[in-house]
């Protein structure tokens, strides 16, 4: 299995402000996903991670709410902009290859926002 | 789009007993349906999963059925433990994305 690593596991943060979370990935991974995950719901896919160009966003995420990076195959980030309590959550980074499907999870990171 | 429907949203069983979740999809093109378990506080893991080529897949305990013409599939746990208890998600392949149901609940009674 892929290995990955997200920062920070958690953090509180004031409405208003905006929370970068980084997510490094093994080499084996090509591709690079971003959910939310609201506490005790399933997960929602935010968007689709594309090395060196825009990412792709699913319906009700926008680019400027969530500003995401991906500068190499295994470095990505995604910005929460302009945080309110209604964006506390966690968020999930995944990583998988388009050769056998298979995604792996980081661990999350857990936003409050008060 | 792909819409993936789980149920049932919770399962309680006594150990040693099995226990099973279903799921359907609407998409008749999804090639993939992975399973994961979720436990309070971490991240979701990857269990089993099995390709459209495939009916059944079986790992030691769990094991995963697929019909693709009444698109559903189904995880079974055989021999259920108390660490069996957490939160089964499963998924279907759309368009390279991971479409989730709704999360099954499953408590192993000791």
């Amino acid at each position: 299995s892929a290995v990955i690593s997200q920062k920070p596991s958690r953090d509180i943060c004031q409405r208003g402000t905006s929370l970068t979370i980084q997510c490094q990935v093994d080499s084996q991974v090509t591709m690079m996903f971003w959910y939310r995950q609201q506490p005790g719901q399933s997960l929602t896919l935010i968007a689709t991670a594309n090395q060196g160009s825009e990412a792709t966003y699913e319906s009700g995420f926008v680019i400027d709410k969530f500003p995401i990076s991906r500068p190499n195959l295994t470095f990505s980030t995604l910005t929460v902009s302009n945080l309110s309590p209604e964006d506390s959550s966690i968020y999930l980074c995944s990583g998988g290859t388009a050769r056998n499907n298979e995604q792996f999870f980081g661990p999350g990171t857990r936003l409050t926002v008060l | 789009g792909e819409n993936v429907e789980q149920h049932p949203s919770t399962l309680s069983v006594q150990e040693g007993d099995s226990a099973v979740i279903k799921c359907t999809y609407s998409d008749s093109a999804s090639n993939y349906f992975p399973w994961y378990k979720q436990e309070l506080g971490k991240r979701p893991q990857l269990i089993i999963d099995i390709r459209s080529n495939v009916g059944e897949k079986k790992d030691q305990r769990i094991a995963v059925t697929l019909n693709k013409t009444a698109k559903h599939f189904s995880l079974h746990i055989t021999e259920t433990q108390p660490e069996d208890s957490a939160v089964y998600f499963c998924a279907a392949i759309s368009f390279q994305k991971l479409v989730f149901g709704t999360g099954t609940r499953l408590l192993v009674s000791p």
